[in-house]
């Protein structure tokens, strides 16, 4: 167990729809990051939060969109789903913006857009 | 942009030793790190080099050379637990923080 949490562990829904995936990092940690993985494109980083603000983007799409609460933990948005947002979508976390060099992983959410 | 190169799959013996190559060519560099991930769970940190050279873990060691941007995973004394993917990842200063850019896996399978 990391002890990084992702809510829900699953979530099937219908194209067109919105979703919001939740993530509550380590105890202690204040950077947040964000992950898809899909069976052709392995993982991707999408975005990282530091401390409640946005630090580093990645491949994310103008439909999806997170953001950092004060308590830390992290939403992901993703809207006007497709079916090839299907995927694994992970977060992680690390003690600082660039120290505490290890990531640690949630257990990931599986979106399926039917 | 970022290149991470790595073979797609490997096959090695149960009790053998296996070695998985990692090549990248990225915008930056401040570490490298392995990751193994079974099929459907998160992946789990194995190793981190950020200067040269071997850096030692039990039965898992990993190398690194920046200038040839190469490195290495070695799994001695292989277990049928070790069937899994090891994922090269290279950590990328990005604005005002990092991410962390990984090959697409090399999907190890342990046999008897």
């Amino acid at each position: 167990d990391s002890g990084v949490t992702q809510t829900p562990k699953h979530l099937i829904t219908a194209t067109g729809q919105r979703v919001t995936l939740r993530c509550s990092p380590r105890s202690g940690d204040l950077s947040v990051y964000w992950y898809q993985q899909s069976l052709d494109q392995g993982l991707q980083f999408l975005i990282q939060y530091y401390n409640g603000e946005e630090r580093a983007k990645g491949n994310i799409l103008e439909r999806f969109s997170a953001q950092q609460f004060p308590d830390l933990h992290s939403e992901l948005n993703l809207s006007s789903l497709e079916l090839g947002d299907s995927a694994l979508y992970f977060c992680a976390s690390s003690a600082g913006l660039a120290g505490g060099y290890e990531q640690f992983f949630g257990p990931g959410t599986r979106l399926t857009v039917l | 942009g970022q290149n991470i190169d790595q073979p797609t799959e490997m096959t090695a013996t149960e009790g053998a030793i296996v070695q998985i190559n990692c090549t990248y060519q990225t915008s930056g560099f401040n570490g490298l790190f392995w990751y193994q991930q079974h099929a459907g769970e998160a992946p789990t940190f194995l190793s981190y080099n950020v200067l040269d050279g071997l850096e030692e873990k039990g039965r898992f060691s990993s190398f690194l050379s920046r200038s040839k941007g190469y490195s290495y995973l070695l799994l001695k004394e292989l277990q049928m637990k070790d069937s899994a993917s090891y994922l090269c990842a290279v950590r990328v200063p990005t604005g005002g923080g990092n991410k962390l850019t990984f090959g697409t896996g090399t999907q190890l399978k342990v046999e008897l």
